[in-house]
Parts: C-alpha cells; structure tokens; sequence
C-alpha cells in the first residue's frame, strides 16, 4: 500500500549491529504498529503507538526500541542485531476514529541477521 | 523469495473454479474480522472485512462467511485468477481495541 512506506526494503546485518528501519504513512492515521512475521507464525505485535507522545510495548518489545519523530513517521530500532531476529517487519497504521479500527499494513522490509 | 509460507498449508485450484479459504479464530470474544491477501515480497493487503453482527458480507467476487457458534471463518473466491495466488490470512479484534489476533495464513496456487 503506497500510503505507507517502509525503509529499507531489504537489509542484511551482522550479529550486534545497530540497525534502524523507517516506516512513513500519509494516510492521516494517528496510531501506528510495528509487527514481525516469521515463518509459520501470526503478525507479533513489537511496539505500537496511539500518538506522538504515546508508546507502548507489544508482546515482542524485548530487543527492540522505537521512536514516533511525527504522526506520519514511526522507527523501529534494533540495538544490537542478533540472528533471531532475522525476520519480515511490517509497518501498520489505523484511525481510532473509526469504530472499527481497520489495520493497513506498508510493504515490509526483510532483515537477514548474520 | 517468500520466506513468509514456507509451512503453510496450501489450497491448489484451477483457474476459473471457486476457492474457499477457512480459518478458526480464536477469541470468542472478537467481533470484528479483517481477511488479507499477502502476496510474494509485499505486505499484507486488506480484502473484506465482516462484524459479528452478520454472518455474510459480499465483495467483489469475494465473499466472507461468519459463524460465531463455531468460530469460523471462511473467504470465498469466485472464478479464482492467476492473480489470486498468494497467501491468504485472518485477522480478529474486538471492536474498540487496537490489538488484533492474526491467522498463519493458507496459501492459494492457482493453475493455468
């Protein structure tokens, strides 16, 4: 979905590096959610955030930090790499003002931790 | 290519015929249902959603049935394409909540 976008689409680490991955949206949306999907698995939720000023741990956070820079921008940061966390991450936004609180979901980077 | 899937179970139609794609959820509490389709490379892209409030909701050529007794949710596909292929997920939430409960997925191939 061109309304949210994530960088960079493919990255490929080493044990114990810092690694930031960017998530942009203009849908005008004030919550945003980062979730990784590994092979097998459900979306797990990392991080979400309700507004700028509002973060919150998902059932993933440990190894993961993230920083809401605007509404539109939403970072997902892993401090030190390590193999496990070889997986898809995915940006999500929705509108709480909408009784039902419809996810859409960014295009995904692929991390390989080596 | 896809790591996503590589253990999924995967449904084969031929081109032309129906797909039906089932899924269990398993909140009773959930109200509130997302199907997507994630195709090789690309996120997850919202389909049809359904409220418990009714148990059939029509797209074009997709349909979703709801059966709150059972806990079950199926997406219909009519006259599946080529373009079709790809994995296939629910999603449940309750109505107010942010947090969802997604599906591992099924993956659909359809043959020329």
């Amino acid at each position: 979905d061109a309304d949210v976008t994530q960088t960079p689409r493919n990255r490929i680490t080493k044990t114990g590096k810092r690694i930031m991955l960017e998530c942009s949206q203009t849908k005008g949306h004030d919550r945003m959610y980062w979730y990784r999907q590994d092979p097998g698995l459900g979306l797990r939720l990392i991080y979400y955030s309700f507004d700028v000023k509002d973060i919150n741990k998902g059932e993933i956070s440990d190894g993961y930090s993230v920083s809401r820079q605007a509404q539109a921008k939403f970072s997902l940061s892993l401090e030190s790499a390590i193999p496990n966390q070889t997986a898809l991450y995915f940006c999500a936004t929705s509108d709480q003002d909408r009784e039902q609180e419809t996810q859409y979901f960014g295009p995904g980077t692929r991390l390989l931790v080596l | 290519g896809e790591s996503v899937g590589l253990h999924l179970p995967t449904l084969s139609v031929q081109e032309g015929d129906n797909s039906i794609i089932n899924c269990a959820y398993s909140n009773s509490a959930s109200d509130y249902f997302i199907w997507y389709k994630q195709e090789s490379g690309k996120g997850p892209q919202f389909i049809i959603d359904i409220r418990s409030n009714m148990d059939k909701r029509q797209g074009q050529r997709v349909t979703v049935l709801l059966n709150k007794t059972v806990k079950h949710l199926s997406l219909q596909i009519a006259a599946t394409q080529p373009g079709d292929s790809a994995v296939y997920f629910c999603a449940e939430n309750i109505i107010g909540t942010y947090k969802y409960i997604f599906g591992t997925g099924t993956r659909l191939k359809v043959l020329a």
